[in-house]
């Protein structure tokens, strides 16, 4: 099962909207609306920001969002702040895989 | 409250066999639909899945990587332990345990991570 395509580097400024892609296949993203995101701020472990495509854990700040179409599933971070600033992984279940994460995107604040 | 502890050796030497454990509370592994899973991350590079274990002894294991690894879980203890055997430097990495949703789809806490590294 091959990792889901994510771009190596994102960035904006503080309040702008940024928009991170996790590209996968019909056999896992494209199937399955089961897709989630996860932040990692640097020597801390991943947290859980967005399941099952577009919803959001209690706590977890609405201006993140997200969404899918096709292969191709998006996360939405509005209004950005400078403790966005993280590494976002997306993951999705891909059935007798069971689950893949994507290369992971660094978001920078400018 | 729902924590996770991963514990093990921090160093382990090439083709040597390397067994973590994850000790966990505020959930129980008997109840319907909770697993605990296994996820690993190299220095500086991406989240890898390797094995989930379900409250019914149900176990998956990453494709690449199953003739290596066993899950298995001791409920009495909280606790669930997942073994590599033929340890390669290219399998230095941090090792999280990850505490999965009764839907099954989803890890929504995660323990801090321990490093093992692999080196003669």
């Amino acid at each position: 099962q091959s990792a889901l395509t994510q771009p190596a580097s994102v960035s904006g400024s503080p309040g702008q909207s940024i928009t991170i892609s996790c590209t996968g296949t019909s056999s896992d993203v494209g199937s399955y609306n089961l897709v989630s995101w996860y932040q990692q701020h640097p020597g801390k472990a991943p947290k859980l920001m967005i399941y099952e495509v577009s919803k959001r854990p209690s706590g977890v700040s609405n201006r993140f969002s997200g969404s899918k179409s096709g292969n191709t599933a998006s996360l939405t971070i509005s209004g950005l702040q400078a403790e966005d600033e993280a590494d976002y992984y997306c993951c999705s279940y891909a059935g007798s895989s069971p689950w893949v994460f994507g290369g992971g995107t660094k978001l920078t604040v400018l | 409250q729902i924590t996770l502890k991963e514990s093990g050796p921090t160093l382990v030497k090439p083709t040597q066999t390397l067994t973590l454990t994850c000790t966990f509370s505020g959930f129980s592994l008997s109840t319907s639909g909770v697993g605990v899973g296994w996820i690993r991350q190299p220095p500086g590079k991406a989240l890898e899945w390797l094995a989930l274990i379900y409250w019914d002894d149900d176990k998956r294991y990453s494709p690449s990587l199953k003739s290596r690894l066993t899950i298995t879980k001791d409920t009495s203890k909280n606790q669930v332990v997942l073994t590599m055997t033929n340890m390669d430097p290219v399998d230095t990495a941090t090792y999280f345990c990850a505490h999965s949703d009764s839907s099954g789809w989803f890890f929504d806490y995660w323990g801090q991570g321990t490093l093992v590294t692999v080196s003669s």
